[in-house]
């Protein structure tokens, strides 16, 4: 059982690069989240969705766009990096009923320069 | 959305008891306590969590008052793997986790 398996694991970008950062989860969760941290910082939420086809800003959402075109992937999108988009990114997902828990992939680390 | 204050940091002697205590005030009715914790920079990890009973699995206890104002969470007998960063949640009804600074607990040989 995968989980949350986020890509790439590392990344590079310059600045005024875009790129997409991949995020899939095989456990039929309809709710999907994306979180950033900065160095020595708890996690911020950025973007989430409550099924495929709906989703909606989170705490910091400015610099970011999503889809959700499938149940299982959740892609995060930056259209022009800027340094202060440097941070791990964590996608996570849970079921939207009962006392559910979120799952996290294990981060994509960007730094822009 | 309920905001967690927790202490940034503390220690606790190997095979000791871990009580992290967070203050969660302006909780709603139906608003869950989450604990996850981080070791180094990975994917944040279920620990626990409770809405206002008294909850233990096979990894903590989670203690919450009765006015539901603070919880404490506790690692009964703290191993050196249990170095972390600790995170108090308040899930909101909207079903989002609002992670705070958390508490960095380190395990001391």
């Amino acid at each position: 059982n995968a989980g949350v398996t986020q890509t790439p694991k590392f990344r590079i970008l310059k600045i005024g690069q875009s790129m997409t950062l991949q995020c899939a989860q095989d456990m039929n969760h309809n709710y999907m989240y994306w979180y950033r941290q900065d160095p020595g910082m708890g996690l911020k939420l950025i973007y989430y969705s409550v099924g495929a086809g709906i989703t909606d800003k989170g705490e910091v959402p400015n610099g970011y766009n999503v889809s959700r075109s499938t149940t299982e992937d959740f892609p995060l999108r930056l259209e022009l990096a800027a340094p202060s988009q440097t941070s791990v990114y964590f996608c996570a997902s849970s079921y939207s009923i009962g006392q559910n828990k979120a799952f996290f992939g294990q981060g994509t680390r960007l730094t822009v320069v | 959305d309920a905001k967690t204050t927790q202490p940034p940091s503390m220690d606790c002697a190997e095979g000791r008891a871990a009580n992290l205590p967070c203050n969660h005030s302006t909780i709603s009715g139906n608003e869950y306590v989450y604990w996850y914790r981080q070791i180094h920079s990975q994917g944040p990890q279920y620990i626990i969590h409770g809405l206002k009973n008294n909850e233990t699995n096979e990894m903590a206890s989670l203690i919450i008052t009765e006015d539901r104002k603070s919880s404490t969470l506790i690692l009964p007998h703290a191993t050196l793997r249990d170095t972390a960063v600790y995170y108090c949640i308040v899930r909101n009804t909207g079903n989002q986790f609002y992670f705070g600074t958390g508490t960095s607990l380190t395990v001391i040989p």
